[in-house]
């Protein structure tokens, strides 16, 4: 079964980090793009982060870019989201998901890990 | 305010077929981007419903269908049930934007 496992959300203060971990199974993690999508609560979805499949290539949304961080490692099968500087308006759930073919679509969606950044 | 235009919410009684519109503009949709659909169910991770306009995946039921025109898509649902309760989104690739990812901003669908 395809599975992906988010975890690393929590509390944590304004100007804070955290790093979000998305352990995949059943499949070849190192075939696929990968993405991180986040939802504010009560809003709608929102594209953060892409890493390619070998990981020599990232994109950022303009709201992250400078501090938020995307890699991957292969030989564990798992995408990671390095979060430093993090803001009140960080506040949501966020998804890892896993490219259709390269193409963003996101094809299997992680169960989410919800960050929540408050003093 | 998203790029692609949805209606906030729809609904229709069980068996009904009831649509929902996503609306772009000629950088986006217009351009000859594919448009995605997702539906998140409550209190769940989003899941594919539709890619590349009208296609479905493995275990979507074939009462979903995608199609598009000029500057917009929709997504129909025929034979309705209670279970369809959800959020949608669009989702397509904008080239006037640094970051070309682009999702609608939901409709609700309420079965009544």
């Amino acid at each position: 079964e395809v599975q992906l496992v988010e975890s690393g959300g929590g509390l944590v203060q304004p100007g804070g980090s955290l790093r979000l971990s998305c352990a995949a199974s059943g499949f070849t993690f190192s075939s696929y793009w990968m993405h991180w999508v986040r939802q504010a609560p009560g809003k709608g979805l929102v594209w953060v982060s892409r890493i390619n499949s070998d990981g020599s290539s990232t994109s950022y949304a303009d709201s992250v870019k400078g501090r938020f961080t995307i890699s991957r490692d292969n030989a564990k099968n798992t995408l990671y989201l390095q979060m430093n500087s993090l803001r009140a308006e960080d506040t949501a759930e966020y998804y890892c998901a896993r490219d259709l073919s390269s193409i963003t679509i996101f094809g299997v969606w992680g169960q989410g890990t919800l960050v929540t950044v408050s003093s | 305010q998203s790029v692609l235009t949805q209606p906030p919410s729809v609904s229709g009684a069980p068996g009904q077929r009831v649509t929902i519109s996503c609306t772009g503009s000629s950088s986006n949709i217009g351009a000859g981007y594919d448009v995605h659909w997702y539906q998140q169910l409550p209190g769940t991770a989003p899941k594919l419903l539709i890619y590349g306009n009208n296609n479905r995946p493995s275990g979507v039921p074939d009462r979903f269908s995608g199609s598009k025109s000029g500057t917009s898509a929709s997504l129909a649902i025929t034979g309705l049930q209670a279970e369809d309760e959800a959020d949608y989104y669009c989702q397509s690739y904008d080239s006037s934007l640094s970051v070309p990812v682009v999702f609608g901003g939901g409709t609700k669908l309420t079965v009544l």
